[in-house]
C-alpha cells in the first residue's frame, strides 16, 4: 500500500524552531515529488512547495519562500518541513502529498496524502 | 498568483441528486486543473486531474470538464458518502486552490 505517514501534533511557542516529517512507503520514494500543503480555517488550502527526494530539488510557493525549508532523506524515505522561527500565524494543519514523477511534478495533482500534522504556536 | 474562484460556496442536495460545482481561474490554465474531496478531519482525496481524467478508484459518478478558465465538477446520483467539501486546484503555475464547496444533505 502506498502511504505517507506524518509525525504527530506539536505545540510550540513563538520564536521556537520545529521540523515535521513525512515518511513514504509502498513506492519508490526518491522518484516522486513530495508537496506540502497548509490548511487553516481562514485561508483554506495553501500550496507551500514541492521537493524531489532523489536530488532535493525544491520549488517553493512565493508566499512561503524564505519562511520554511523543505528537505528529504533518501535513506529513510522521509521528507521534512522545517521552521527556524515559528510565529502564531504558523498555527495550522500541514499535509504532505505525493506528486508525479520527475517530469510531471505537480501538473496532475497530488494523489496520496499524509494524515496531516497539526501545529499550534502560542505563548 | 492565479486565483481560483469556486461556486457555490455551499449547496444542499438529496441522495440521488446530480450537482455541479464550478471553478473559474483568473487566467488561462489549459487543463491543469484537479478536483479534491475532503471530509472533516481527513486529508483531501484526489478525484480528477487534467480537468477530466478520473483518478484510479474514483466512481464514475464524478465527472470533470472544462479548459482555459472555466471548469466544472459534476456528481451524479449523490450517495451519502459524497457529502463533503470539494476543492479545485490549478497546477499551471505554482499551485493554488479554490476556497471550497461544501455539499450538505438537504
Amino acid at each position: 500500500e502506498v502511504q505517507l505517514v506524518q509525525s504527530g501534533a506539536e505545540v510550540k511557542k513563538p520564536g521556537e524552531s520545529l521540523r515535521i516529517s513525512c515518511k513514504g512507503s509502498g513506492y519508490s520514494f526518491t522518484t516522486y515529488w513530495i508537496g506540502w500543503v497548509r490548511q487553516t480555517p481562514g485561508k483554506g488550502l495553501e500550496w507551500m512547495g514541492i521537493i524531489y527526494p532523489d536530488d532535493s530539488q525544491t520549488r517553493y510557493s512565493p508566499s512561503f519562500q524564505g519562511q520554511v525549508t523543505m528537505s528529504a532523506d533518501k535513506s529513510t524515505s522521509t521528507a521534512y518541513l522545517q521552521w527556524n522561527i515559528l510565529k502564531a500565524s504558523d498555527t495550522a494543519k500541514y499535509y504532505c502529498a505525493r506528486g508525479g514523477t520527475q517530469l510531471i511534478g505537480y501538473y496532475y495533482g497530488v494523489d496520496v496524502w499524509g494524515q496531516g500534522t497539526t501545529i499550534t504556536v502560542s505563548s | 498568483d492565479i486565483q481560483m474562484t469556486q461556486s457555490p460556496s455551499s449547496l444542499s442536495a438529496s441522495v440521488g441528486d446530480t450537482v455541479t460545482i464550478t471553478c473559474r481561474a483568473s487566467q488561462r490554465i489549459s487543463s491543469y486543473l484537479s478536483w479534491y474531496q475532503q471530509k472533516p478531519g481527513k486529508a483531501p482525496r484526489l478525484l480528477i486531474y487534467a480537468a477530466s481524467t478520473l483518478q484510479s478508484g474514483v466512481p464514475s459518478t464524478f465527472t470533470g470538464s472544462g479548459s482555459g478558465t472555466d471548469f466544472s465538477l459534476t456528481i451524479s446520483n449523490l450517495q451519502p458518502e459524497d457529502f463533503a467539501t470539494y476543492f479545485c486546484q490549478q497546477s499551471y503555475s505554482s499551485p493554488t486552490f479554490g476556497q471550497g464547496t461544501k455539499v450538505e444533505i438537504k
